[in-house]
């Protein structure tokens, strides 16, 4: 079953511009994780938050985490145009086993 | 390490016909998944296999489809017969004891069933 979904589902920008993605999900996790696709590729792991954390950086990436509200939000900042990716978050449902959303498509314009 | 190898990376293939895909986990890994993603249904999973164990196969659609892992560097994911709605990239990711389990995903094989 789906457990995380990522808002909005597209998102266009300018490059320079920062681009933010959310992901809601429904049930209590160890971890939350941070997936980007190009095209044609397989998915690569971005940046990896835990449940005890609230704010995470990893270079221009940006990942909160509000428990309360089983809420995520990943901020790319200073757009460029190889962000052009989908990206997904993933929960943890059990030890090794992760729950994909459906992605936010990212398009960021020269 | 190469990472995740699978192959093929394209197969196009007949309705009826079985389908084999194969992958490489990443050394020391100890979980390996397949997943499957199409437009419609985005990235599902069917079965992952931890230390060479099927743990869950609730993804797999149906008796068509079968995986096996004989060791701890090898999996096969079979499809018999192979249908038109079979049609999706299948990917391959393992993951061992790091920091949360991230996933290490292979390059997909793009299934095309006429």
């Amino acid at each position: 079953s789906q457990q995380g979904e990522e808002d909005p589902q597209a998102l266009s920008i300018q490059e320079g511009e920062n681009a933010t993605m959310n992901c809601s999900y429904k049930t209590s996790i160890n971890n939350l994780q941070w997936y980007r696709q190009n095209s044609g590729r397989g998915l690569v792991h971005l940046i990896l938050i835990r449940s005890n954390e609230r704010e995470k950086h990893s270079g221009r990436l940006r990942v909160t985490l509000d428990t309360s509200k089983k809420s995520s939000s990943l901020l790319i900042t200073a757009s460029r145009a190889a962000d052009t990716a989908s990206y997904f978050c993933a929960t943890d449902q059990s030890q090794g086993n992760l729950i994909f959303g459906k992605g936010t498509k990212l398009s960021v314009k020269p | 390490d190469a990472g995740v190898i699978q192959s093929p990376r394209h197969e196009v293939t007949e309705m009826g016909q079985e389908v084999t895909l194969r992958c490489k986990p990443i050394s020391g890994h100890d979980y390996l998944f397949w997943y499957r993603q199409t437009m419609m249904r985005g990235l599902e999973l069917l079965i992952y296999f931890n230390n060479n164990v099927p743990i869950d196969d609730s993804g797999m659609p149906e008796d068509r489809f079968s995986a096996k892992m004989p060791n701890a560097s090898f999996s096969t994911l079979k499809i018999q017969p192979s249908e038109p709605r079979d049609s999706a990239v299948y990917f391959c990711a393992s993951s061992g004891p790091g920091q949360g389990y991230e996933q290490y995903f292979g390059p997909g094989t793009r299934l095309t069933v006429t």
